[in-house]
């Protein structure tokens, strides 16, 4: 069974712009969670969604949004790009929410110049 | 808010030796699940073990175990038999286990574990 998918792998922006980063589940999964990593504030959860539905969000602005799509591929979102995004983003796929162990992509890596 | 703990930034071990790292962790829920997940440079996140807090015996799997003690909120992780191939970044993760509620996974700061010859 194929893995967690994120693309671009590689993405290079410029303050201002806006960036979509994508991830498709592991095949069977329904949960999508996002986490971006940086040197200095480590793994931070960004949100999750089931079922086309945000469950949960992080403490980050407004400007990080997100999307479920019915074959429960995701989509997360920042507008007005700021150089402080620049981080590693992660996406995780599970089952269901709860009880189920949590499977990570490669991330997509984001370069704001 | 749960928080976790990883005391130790840096640990180094010879290969075919064993190491264990350290997590402690803050909650105030009965039901939870903890995780040791491994990040090699490639920066892919690696599902190493899982255990969950109702279950008193320790998780194993292969030359990766666990020894959590509840009470103490801790829960350390010992590689036995060290390859170079271990060598990572290792995160401890908290979930909670209210049925229902978000997957959130809460990290801790990471242990880079060097594997030397």
């Amino acid at each position: 069974k194929a893995g967690v998918t994120q693309t671009p792998r590689y993405l290079i922006k410029t303050r201002g712009q806006q960036v979509t980063l994508s991830c498709s589940p592991i095949s069977g999964h329904r949960s999508v969670s996002w986490y971006q990593q940086t040197p200095g504030q480590g793994l931070q959860f960004l949100f999750e969604y089931f079922s086309e539905t945000q469950r949960n969000k992080g403490n980050f602005p407004g400007r990080f949004s997100g999307r479920q799509f019915s074959n429960s591929r995701s989509e997360m979102n920042v507008s007005t790009l700021e150089l402080g995004d620049s981080a590693l983003y992660l996406c995780a796929s599970s089952l269901n929410v709860g009880q189920e162990t949590q499977y990570f992509g490669p991330g997509t890596r984001l370069l704001v110049l | 808010a749960q928080t976790v703990t990883q005391s130790q930034p840096e640990m180094s071990v010879q290969e075919a030796e064993t190491v264990t790292l350290s997590c402690t962790y803050d909650t105030s829920e009965s039901d939870y699940y903890l995780f040791w997940y491994k990040q090699p440079p490639s920066r892919q996140m690696i599902l190493v073990i899982r255990q969950e807090a109702y279950k008193q015996q320790n998780a194993t799997e292969n030359r990766f175990s666990v020894n959590f003690q509840k009470a103490a909120k801790s829960f350390s992780l010992k590689i036995s038999d060290s390859q170079l191939g271990d060598a990572a970044m290792y995160f401890c993760a908290y979930r909670s286990g209210h049925t229902g509620t978000a997957s959130k996974l809460t990290f801790g700061t990471g242990t880079r574990l060097q594997v030397t010859l």
